[in-house]
Formats: structure tokens, C-alpha cells, sequence
């Protein structure tokens, strides 16, 4: 049973250039959040999704950044006009969605992200 | 501050010692989790405590909430080198979404 995949595991970007981050969550998963992390810092919650909703993204920045979770296919996490401020690691994390709240969460490996 | 606050930022042992780190909050909670994460790596969840359990054992790990003081502690029993890594602690409040902490560091010397 694969866990959760992302991909590229890093990511090179030049200033205004997009990046479009994927994540596969694992099977028989339907829930997916995303997670920001500073270098030396904990996570930050950006944004939860289930299949072609997005639940919650209050953690997203209001310009550039936009989340996916279609009926098919990975969730993508698409960051317009890089800056360098958004040079981080990206980690999806997926749980089942079958038992309601206090389920855990299962980490991807991330997404390095370095915006030059 | 802010929610999920761990302590020490840094601890160094030997191998066999015990490590704990703790970690406050300031919200009340669904329930609180601990991660770890090597180097460079993605999380690796170790053990939920919900709100109202108070204690809770997996392996050598031993795990504490206090709702009243709003506080968990993390305990790793006979360390190995291999516990190296920084360890975080993530509460639940509501909508499923976590807030992690800064993380400990943990260094296990052979």
C-alpha cells in the first residue's frame, strides 16, 4: 500500500515562473491538506480539500496560490508568479475521511520548492 | 506565541538516557499529535492523544496531555542514535486542519 506521493520531490523555479505542485494521496484516502514549511520552522497549514471541494483554505495566501482536488488525478497546489519568499517545502498530507474529525494525517515526503 | 509551542528548541543526549520535550498550547483541542521528521525528510506520525485521555504508551514512547494546564510531553525511553531527528507536536482543534509547533531538535550521541 504506497503512502501519500508528491511530486517533483524539488522543484526549481526563476522569479514569475509557476509552480504547480502534485499530490496523490494514499488509496482509499479522500481527504488532502497541504502544509507549508519554512527552513527551521514547524508546518503551516495552507489548505484542506476533499474530491472537487475545498473545505477550508484559510491558510492560503489571497494572490497566486490556488488548490485542486478533482474527481480524478493527483490534488495540485499551483503557485502563480513565483517570488523568492515562496522558496519552502510543500508536504501533502491525506487521511480517510470515514471516521469524521481526529483522523491522522499521513505525510507525504514534500515538495522542495527553491524560487531563484 | 502561538499554538503548539515546544520545549527545548534543542536537546542532546547520549544514547540509552531518556529525552522529553514538551509542548504547550493555548486553544482548547480535539486532540494532539506528535510527528518526527529526519533531515530533509517528510513526517512520520507517532502517536494521537485525544482530549480526553491523559496518557498514552507506543513502543518507547510515552505520551502525556494535560488539558488543564494545556501541555503534552513527549518521553523516549533508552534512546538510540537513530531517534536523531526534530520532533514536532500538532494540536487538532476543529476542521481536521493541524498547527504545528516549532519542533524540537533531538541529538542521540552514540
Amino acid at each position: 500500500n504506497a503512502g501519500v506521493m508528491q511530486n517533483p520531490r524539488h522543484l526549481v523555479r526563476r522569479r514569475g515562473q509557476e509552480a504547480r505542485l502534485r499530490c496523490s494521496p494514499m488509496k482509499g484516502h479522500s481527504h488532502v491538506y497541504w502544509y507549508r514549511q519554512l527552513p527551521e520552522e514547524g508546518l503551516k497549514f495552507m489548505v484542506y480539500l476533499q474530491k472537487e471541494n475545498i473545505i477550508d483554505e484559510s491558510g492560503m495566501p489571497k494572490e497566486r496560490f490556488s488548490a485542486e482536488f478533482p474527481k480524478e488525478g493527483p490534488s495540485i497546489l499551483r503557485i502563480q508568479q513565483v517570488v523568492r519568499g515562496d522558496s519552502a517545502a510543500y508536504f501533502c498530507a491525506s487521511s480517510p475521511g470515514t471516521s469524521g474529525a481526529q483522523e491522522t494525517q499521513y505525510f507525504g515526503p514534500g515538495t522542495r520548492l527553491l524560487v531563484l | 506565541s502561538q499554538q503548539g509551542e515546544e520545549d527545548p528548541q534543542a536537546l542532546s543526549i547520549q544514547e540509552g538516557e531518556n529525552a522529553t520535550m514538551n509542548c504547550s498550547y493555548k486553544t482548547s483541542i480535539n486532540n494532539l499529535q506528535w510527528y518526527r521528521q529526519n533531515s530533509g525528510r517528510g513526517l512520520v506520525h507517532l502517536i494521537l492523544i485525544r482530549s480526553n485521555e491523559r496518557e498514552k504508551h507506543s513502543g518507547r514512547l510515552r505520551v502525556t496531555l494535560d488539558t488543564s494546564k494545556k501541555s503534552s510531553s513527549l518521553l523516549i525511553t533508552a534512546s538510540r542514535a537513530a531517534d536523531t531527528a526534530s520532533y514536532f507536536c500538532a494540536t487538532e482543534t476543529s476542521g481536521s486542519r493541524l498547527t504545528f509547533g516549532e519542533g524540537t531538535q533531538l541529538t542521540v550521541n552514540p
